[in-house]
């Protein structure tokens, strides 16, 4: 199947911890982005890379740290994670210049206790 | 700065209905504009991509219709059924240093048998 997967899918983990997202997609897309869905429902980009290079980063703090491997790949790393960082965090892929739209992947529910 | 506003944020309606929701956005400087669909706890599954140049898209029962100057974008649904029961989701894509997606806050529909 052509898509955007993303792993884990849950993610339950204490205030403090480390923790990675990893999101691959084999549409042969170029950029790919984060983004995260809070409580009440709203989605807005964390960041963007085209080609393995960081397009967009919108004032996310440095506790996260997108890496891509290559343009199939890009994972998403926590550091000292907060209560605040609980959230849906979706992986999306998309082709430049867009004429077919983004591709979303299932989502990560993370969950800081 | 973009701003995404759907209207209304909530609605139920019976089975058979044909309905419209709204997406409204200020800056009519946009790429392109996505419907997406959210089932609860899943993630997005796009409907329509309506390009800057385009009008309107059709898809089945859908139908979604772009008026830029006015920075206006409508989704028809006809003969609902209660399958279509989710969030609606619209987004736009501008370009602010690199492409990106702008998100509405959605509109959730009912559809009662």
């Amino acid at each position: 199947d052509t898509a955007v997967s993303q792993t884990p899918k849950y993610l339950v983990t204490q205030m403090g911890n480390d923790k990675s997202i990893k999101c691959e997609q084999n549409l042969g897309h170029d950029t790919m982005y984060w983004y995260k869905q809070d409580s009440k429902k709203f989605l807005k980009i964390m960041f963007s890379y085209n080609n393995k290079e960081l397009i967009i980063n919108e004032t996310v703090p440095n506790r996260f740290s997108p890496k891509s491997p290559d343009k199939a790949h890009l994972n998403l790393h926590i550091n000292s994670l907060e209560l605040g960082d609980s959230a849906v965090y979706f992986c999306a892929s998309s082709q430049v210049p867009v004429n077919y739209g983004y591709t979303f992947g299932s989502g990560t529910r993370l969950t800081v206790v | 700065k973009q701003e995404v506003t759907q209207i209304p944020a909530a609605l139920s309606v019976p089975e058979g209905e044909n309905l419209v929701l709204n997406c409204s956005f200020t800056d009519s400087a946009i790429y392109n504009l996505q419907w997406f669909r959210q089932d609860p706890g899943k993630g997005l599954t796009s409907l329509l991509l309506i390009q800057s140049s385009q009008r309107e898209q059709t898809s089945g029962r859908l139908n979604a219709s772009l008026d830029k100057s006015s920075g206006r974008s409508t989704l028809y649904i006809a003969a609902s059924q209660p399958g279509d029961s989710a969030t609606y989701l619209c987004a736009v894509e501008i370009i602010q240093g690199a492409q990106k997606l702008v998100f509405g806050q959605g509109t959730r529909l009912t559809i009662n048998p």
